[in-house]
């Protein structure tokens, strides 16, 4: 089965410095990868998703991922943070046993000013 | 193109009373269906999925229930409330073939029991 862990809880940066929330996950199948971000009190929005294409993923709003199967990771970066970004993001597995997704407990990414 | 709604957005409900939060997916046919529990502070945990009319598939124990009655409708239920049926209540669609779909999420529902 699908897992993913997302190792940090909380992350703060300036803005206009680079993010970087950072993503392993783990599966016996090639695994197709998603980015979440939920702003407060509203539903999730896809950022972007790996499906065994490019291994490094561009999505909306500046925001890429890479994919490296040798280091089992989907890291989420972005070179310039702005205020805007601050939110919930989540990393998401496709578990094809379930054809559900596997939601990783979410990085609260905070932008000083 | 493609909408997902589910209502109430709110709602305050005693303890032990009954709930029923309702989803509805509009401009595609046959959608895989999904509710989604999110427990304040923490990530999502998937409750139910339904890759068809009838055909639901419970992933934990607990007083919630899930039904689809029609093929874009998906209804959460409950007979009886407990204070940890918090939570901040997501349904989602995603087209039903192929993998590595893109999950699509509804506004979501408030709910407080108290």
């Amino acid at each position: 089965a699908q897992s993913v862990t997302q190792l940090d809880s909380h992350v703060s940066v300036s803005e206009g410095t680079p993010v970087l929330l950072r993503c392993n996950y783990s599966s016996s199948y090639s695994p197709s990868l998603f980015w979440y971000v939920q702003h407060p009190n509203k539903g999730l929005q896809l950022l972007l998703k790996y499906t065994s294409a490019a291994t490094l993923v561009k999505g909306i709003n500046g925001f890429e991922a890479e994919f490296k199967k040798s280091e089992t990771s989907f890291h989420l970066t972005k070179p310039s943070a702005h205020m805007s970004d601050a939110a919930e993001y989540f990393c998401v597995g496709e578990d094809t046993g379930r054809r559900a997704l596997t939601f990783g407990s979410g990085t609260r990414l905070q932008v000083q000013p | 193109s493609q909408t997902i709604h589910q209502w109430p957005a709110t709602l305050v409900q005693p303890v032990g009373s009954p709930l029923s939060l309702e989803c509805t997916v509009e401009g595609t046919s046959n959608p895989n269906l999904y509710w989604y529990r999110q427990a304040a502070g923490r990530g999502l945990q998937l409750l139910f999925y339904s890759v068809g009319i009838g055909q639901i598939s419970s992933e934990v124990p607990q007083n919630l229930s899930a039904s689809r009655p029609q093929d874009r409708q998906f209804i959460l239920s409950s007979k009886k409330l407990l204070l940890s049926d918090s939570g901040f209540y997501l349904c989602a669609w995603s087209r039903s073939s192929g993998r590595g779909n893109t999950i699509y999420f509804g506004e979501g529902s408030w709910l407080t029991v108290v």
